[in-house]
C-alpha cells in the first residue's frame, strides 16, 4: 500500500539550530517526491521536487535530499519566519499520477 | 497573474443546505484537483478533471460533484451537506506534461 509518514509531528527550535525533517514513503513506481511549506489558514507553497535517489535541491536555509526509501529536508540556521507545516508528497503512475501526502511536519522556530 | 482562486474563503452551512466552491486559475493548466485536509490526515483527494469537460472521482468522493465546463474554471458542489463534510478544502492544478501541483488558498467550510 502507498503510504507516506513525515517525524516528527512537530518541532520547536531555537533560532539558528539546524535540524531535520524526514520524510519515509512506500510507493511503487515513484515519478516524484515533493515539499511543500504551509503556513496557518494558507495553501501549500512549493518548494521542491526530486526525481531520483542522490538529488539534492537547496532554496535559502532549505535542502532537500532523497534516497530510495526517505527524503530529509534540512533546515540549516532557521529563523522564526520558517515556523510552518512542512508537506511531503509522493507521486506515482503516469497520465493520470497518484499522488499521496504525509501529513506534515509542524516547525516553530523561537527567537 | 493570479495563479489559483478560490471562493470563498469562508462559509457555513446547516445540515443538508447545498452549496457551490469555485476554483479558478490563470496558468492555462490542464489538470485541476479538489482536495480535503483534516487534522491528523494528508490531504486526500476529492475528484480531479485532466482537462475541459472531462471529471474523474479520487479518493474520498461521496457527497460530492464536480463540473469543468470551462478550461480555467472547477466547480466543487456540496448537493446536501453533512457534519462529516467540515474541512478545509484545496484546489491544485497541474501542468500537462509536469508533475507538480500547485495549490489555492483554500475554502473553510464548517457544517452545523
Amino acid at each position: 500500500e502507498d503510504q507516506v509518514t513525515q517525524s516528527p509531528e512537530a518541532l520547536r527550535l531555537q533560532e539558528g539550530e539546524s535540524s531535520s525533517l524526514n520524510c519515509s514513503y512506500t510507493v511503487s513506481g515513484l515519478r516524484g517526491l515533493f515539499w511543500y511549506r504551509q503556513d496557518p489558514g494558507k495553501g501549500p507553497e512549493f518548494l521542491f521536487t526530486l526525481y531520483s535517489a542522490g538529488e539534492e535541491k537547496e532554496k535559502e536555509r532549505l535542502k532537500a535530499t532523497l534516497t530510495k526509501k526517505e527524503s530529509f529536508l534540512h533546515i540549516t540556521a532557521p529563523k522564526p519566519e520558517d515556523s510552518a507545516t512542512y508537506l511531503c508528497a509522493v507521486c506515482r503512475g503516469s497520465g493520470t499520477y497518484k499522488y499521496i501526502f504525509g501529513t506534515g511536519t509542524r516547525l516553530k522556530v523561537l527567537a | 497573474n493570479a495563479g489559483v482562486t478560490q471562493t470563498p474563503k469562508f462559509r457555513v452551512l446547516k445540515t443538508g443546505q447545498s452549496m457551490t466552491l469555485l476554483c479558478a486559475q490563470d496558468m492555462n493548466h490542464e489538470y485541476m484537483y479538489w482536495y480535503r485536509q483534516d487534522p491528523g490526515m494528508g490531504l486526500r483527494l476529492i475528484h480531479y478533471s485532466v482537462g475541459e469537460g472531462t471529471t474523474a472521482k479520487g479518493e474520498v468522493p461521496d457527497g460530492y460533484n464536480v463540473s469543468r465546463l470551462k478550461k480555467q474554471n472547477f466547480l466543487l458542489g456540496l448537493e446536501s451537506a453533512a457534519p462529516s463534510q467540515t474541512s478545509v478544502y484545496f484546489c491544485a492544478t497541474r501542468e500537462a506534461g509536469a508533475d507538480t501541483q500547485y495549490f489555492g488558498p483554500g475554502t473553510r467550510l464548517t457544517v452545523l
